[in-house]
């Protein structure tokens, strides 16, 4: 089983701070998803990357994929207060379909 | 916009019995996922299903778990003789021919 080590595991910031979160590991995924989980809920697509050296913006949301496809990073501009939430990574490997999932970096933005 | 559908929210279940847990996944899509998160954990991936068999499982998906397509519309994981340790948000998930997987709202199940 691969194993992606999301980091921060939390972090606490203020409104219109930036920041980003980063996913890594020692495997080559085809594709790699970020999640966003409130309590209670199931995880809620944000973006899929494929290619080494992808970037894709979602709004504030910028999402980059590592050249290597080993990795990759979520970077958050002028957090909200509605971007609190938990999020994560999942890679998909060239075997099958089954996601493999971080352990998410839980995000608190304050007013 | 077309979505994953789960039930019963919440199933509370005696240890020893059996548990079917219920999706409907978005309609044109053809490949269908169980997972699994025991509360504080990550999520585990557990059986994908394709073409009316199964694709690939886990090691957690054992003898004691089964995954069925009754009819064209649902999907469906019967885990049998309950023990404490399935306590967990088991969730239904499905994607078309990209792997971008879509999730449902979960079912929460508590083992007594």
């Amino acid at each position: 089983t691969q194993l992606l080590e999301q980091s921060p595991q939390f972090l606490s910031i203020q409104e219109g701070e930036n920041l980003t979160v980063y996913c890594n590991s020692s495997s080559v995924f085809s594709s790699l998803q970020w999640y966003r989980q409130e309590p209670g809920e199931g995880p809620v697509l944000l973006v899929t990357v494929v290619t080494g050296g992808e970037v894709k913006k979602l709004k504030r949301l910028t999402f980059q994929f590592g050249d290597a496809r080993k990795d990759s990073s979520l970077h958050i501009t002028a957090a909200q207060p509605g971007d609190t939430g938990l999020y994560l990574c999942a890679g998909v490997t060239n075997s099958g379909y089954a996601l493999n999932f971080g352990k998410g970096t839980s995000l608190l933005v304050t007013p | 916009e077309p979505e994953v559908t789960q039930t019963p929210s919440h199933q509370v279940t005696q240890m020893g019995q059996e548990v079917i847990l219920r999706c409907v996944p978005i309609s044109n899509h053809l490949y269908f996922y169980w997972y699994r998160q025991i509360l504080g954990q990550k999520v585990e991936f557990l059986v994908s299903f394709y073409n009316n068999e199964i694709s690939e499982k886990s090691e957690i998906f054992d003898d004691q778990f089964s995954v069925e397509r009754p009819d064209g519309s649902n999907f469906t994981l019967k885990i049998r003789s309950t023990k404490l340790e399935d306590s967990a948000m088991y969730f239904c998930a499905s994607s078309g021919q990209t792997s971008e997987q879509y999730f449902g709202p979960g079912t929460r199940l508590t083992v007594t």
